[in-house]
């Protein structure tokens, strides 16, 4: 059962443009985290979210969890070909020591 | 601080052989949690360690298995390897606090012929 669904699947869109990424669940989350992910490495952790509607900023990056913990989004602003990779949002349950259930992901590409 | 490390970063074997994964955590880190990386699947949890204990475990076969040594390094072994084995195999460590923020290591790479 994928309890996290990621969308888009894949991205590619120019630099400059904006783009939002969305991770969704019928769950309740403690805490949902998004990474990046690039070839041949290990995902990044980009930020942590755990209140309900909470919003965060990270440069040109904006995080936000729904209000009842169970969705979250990504956005980017005038985006460029540094952001090009895998995006993946995690969700954590209280409890579940150490797992975190991972979306599909989300491929962006970032043509100049 | 270092980041967690992972040995070896590329491996090939046959089936039938079995394979030994390490992974070093963040100083002052004790959890240690594995995951499978592969196309279809996504990220998959394996198992988590905690204080030399294995504290959660996905669902994976028996094949699969781990420990953590005092120091919080831990090592995966997979026996008697299949071709569906070929994957990313990560590590990641945690300070286990409330919202498990994990840091991952770069992987490593399993091929199985």
């Amino acid at each position: 059962t994928q309890l996290l669904e990621q969308s888009p699947q894949f991205l590619s869109i120019q630099e400059g443009e904006n783009l939002t990424v969305y991770c969704n669940s019928s769950s309740v989350f403690s805490s949902l985290q998004w990474y990046r992910q690039e070839p041949g490495e290990g995902p990044v952790l980009l930020v942590t979210v755990v209140t309900g509607g909470e919003v965060k900023k990270l440069k040109r990056l904006t995080f936000q969890f729904g209000d009842a913990r169970k969705d979250s989004s990504l956005h980017i602003t005038a985006a460029q070909p540094g952001d090009t990779g895998l995006y993946l949002c995690a969700g954590f349950f209280s409890g579940n020591t150490g797992k975190l259930i991972f979306g599909q992901g989300t491929t962006l590409q970032v043509k100049p | 601080k270092a980041g967690v490390t992972q040995t070896p970063r590329y491996l090939i074997k046959t089936r039938g052989q079995q394979v030994t994964l390490s992974c070093s955590p963040i100083s002052g880190h004790r959890s240690v949690s594995w995951y499978q990386q592969t196309p279809g699947q996504g990220l998959q949890f394996l198992f988590e360690y905690f204080s030399e204990t294995q504290r959660n475990k996905g669902n994976f076969p028996g094949r699969f298995s781990g420990r953590q040594f005092s120091n919080s390094r831990s090592e995966m072994n997979v026996s008697t390897l299949e071709l569906g084995d070929s994957a990313l195999y990560l590590c990641a460590s945690s300070w286990a606090g409330e919202y498990n923020e994990q840091f991952f290591g770069p992987g490593t790479r399993l091929t199985v012929l």
